[in-house]
């Protein structure tokens, strides 16, 4: 079955600290991956993608994301987060059928 | 660049009553989407057209129409409100390709009395 897992609802960090936020996906075919941040009372806005290439990708803002087909992850990191990174991230996946598969999402919560 | 615009951005309405939410983008894309996000939970399609004559249900579309009137134009329906139902729809857009990145816009944020 195809589907998203981002396993942590809430990740609460330092600012300045580095972060990590969760994502792995379950699909037999190859991935097509993305990234999304959500504002409080926005819509969602692309953070970054990966389709091929180098597993490493860099985004919007300093982030990154790495693929890795072996753990069937595709976690995003940034080495120093800011109070304005406060928000919603999800992570979704590229069926071919124009559709994407959604994660539930992750809360990052910045402590000053 | 471009911008999708949805009105209205606050529906009220009454159980039972027929609810249509609009929704425009600028980008010229060819593919438009219809989600809603309910209250910590990812995103759910409920509509969407890959071109200006299609349609296509999502896992959602129960309890909800759709028309494309214009390429840069996607309309939604609730044909009949629930009471207590509260969530947030989302427009989005793309190229006509089946992996593309989504565009959206800010959202309407639906409450039924």
């Amino acid at each position: 079955a195809q589907s998203v897992t981002q396993p942590d609802a809430r990740v609460t960090v330092s600012e300045g600290a580095s972060l990590q936020l969760r994502c792995k996906y379950s699909y037999s075919a190859t991935p097509y991956l993305f990234w999304y941040v959500q504002y409080p009372r926005q819509g969602l806005q692309l953070l970054l993608k990966y389709y091929s290439g180098d597993p490493v990708v860099q985004g919007v803002n300093s982030f990154e994301a790495e693929f890795s087909k072996s753990n069937s992850s595709f976690h995003l990191q940034k080495a120093s987060v800011h109070w304005s990174d406060s928000a919603v991230y999800f992570c979704a996946l590229s069926r071919s059928n124009y559709q994407l598969i959604w994660g539930s999402g992750t809360k990052l919560i910045i402590k000053p | 660049g471009g911008i999708i615009t949805q009105t209205p951005k606050f529906l009220i309405g009454q159980e039972g009553q027929k609810l249509t939410l609009k929704c425009q983008q600028n980008f010229n894309h060819d593919t438009m989407y219809w989600y809603r996000q309910d209250s910590g939970k990812g995103l759910r399609l409920i509509y969407y057209s890959i071109t200006e004559n299609d349609l296509q249900k999502g896992d959602l579309s129960e309890g909800y129409d759709a028309s494309r009137e214009k390429k840069s134009s996607f309309s939604l329906t609730v044909t009949s409100a629930q009471k207590n139902e509260m969530a947030v729809f989302l427009c989005a857009s793309s190229i006509r390709t089946g992996y593309a990145e989504q565009f959206f816009g800010p959202g309407t944020r639906l409450t039924v009395l």
